[in-house]
């Protein structure tokens, strides 16, 4: 496992702002994703974050609302931009290790949009 | 198109008893299957992953197996204990590939003392 660290671990913002939530991990990997959890709801992937290249998108998220950053191997960036107060979830990040040891979760990052 | 589905109603048990939570999925060939415990607020933590030629697998308390004919995995507590109250979740890789993961809608446990 590692650890992964995410901040901030919770806000509330303005809406028409944006809100840039940060996933740094203590070793190396491969592959860091960006989930949201509205409420009580399970969990819904938003985009694959690729070190050097634009992140892949699922459906119905594009890059424009949810800008993502990967700059090295340990750390990534997802953006909540123009937030509406339906933004308001647990956005979280998660990453997976060579080898299939499993998915590890950050702690998440509760927003909410006022 | 591609299914999971856990028994969405709470599960309240009494302390020491066993408790079995169902994971159902249709449309799927998945390698493997994990689960976690959510606490409220918290993100998921990492519980067991078992692949598809696995039968079962233990971990101290928890139990899980995975039947690919019925496309179904079971999740067991033994000896539960009130600390174990929480939100179950089991989850499969989309495709196969590695942490793009589609979850179930989770099933909440209560252990009462």
């Amino acid at each position: 496992s590692a650890v992964i660290s995410q901040k901030p671990s919770r806000d509330i913002c303005q809406r028409g702002t944006s809100l840039t939530i940060q996933c740094q991990v203590d070793s190396q990997v491969t592959m860091m994703f960006w989930y949201r959890q509205q409420p009580g709801q399970s969990l819904t992937l938003i985009a694959t974050a690729n070190q050097g290249s634009e992140a892949t998108y699922e459906s119905g998220f594009v890059i424009d609302k949810f800008p993502i950053s990967r700059p090295n191997l340990t750390f990534s960036t997802l953006t909540v931009s123009n937030m509406s107060p339906e933004d308001s979830s647990i956005y979280l990040c998660s990453v997976e290790f060579v080898g299939g040891a499993g998915t590890f979760f950050g702690q998440g990052t509760r927003l909410t949009v006022v | 198109s591609q299914k999971i589905e856990q028994n969405s109603e709470a599960l309240n048990i009494q302390e020491g008893k066993t408790a079995t939570l169902t994971c159902n999925y249709t449309n799927y060939s998945p390698a493997y299957l994990q689960w976690y415990r959510q606490d409220p607020g918290r993100g998921p933590v990492f519980l067991l992953l078992i692949r598809e030629n696995e039968k079962e697998k233990r971990k101290e308390r928890l139990k899980v197996t995975f039947d690919t004919t019925l496309k179904q995995s079971l999740f067991h507590i033994t000896a539960s204990q009130p600390a174990d109250s929480a939100t179950y979740l089991c989850a499969l890789d989309e495709d196969n590939q590695g942490g793009k993961l589609i979850f179930g809608q989770g099933t909440e446990l209560s252990v009462k003392p």
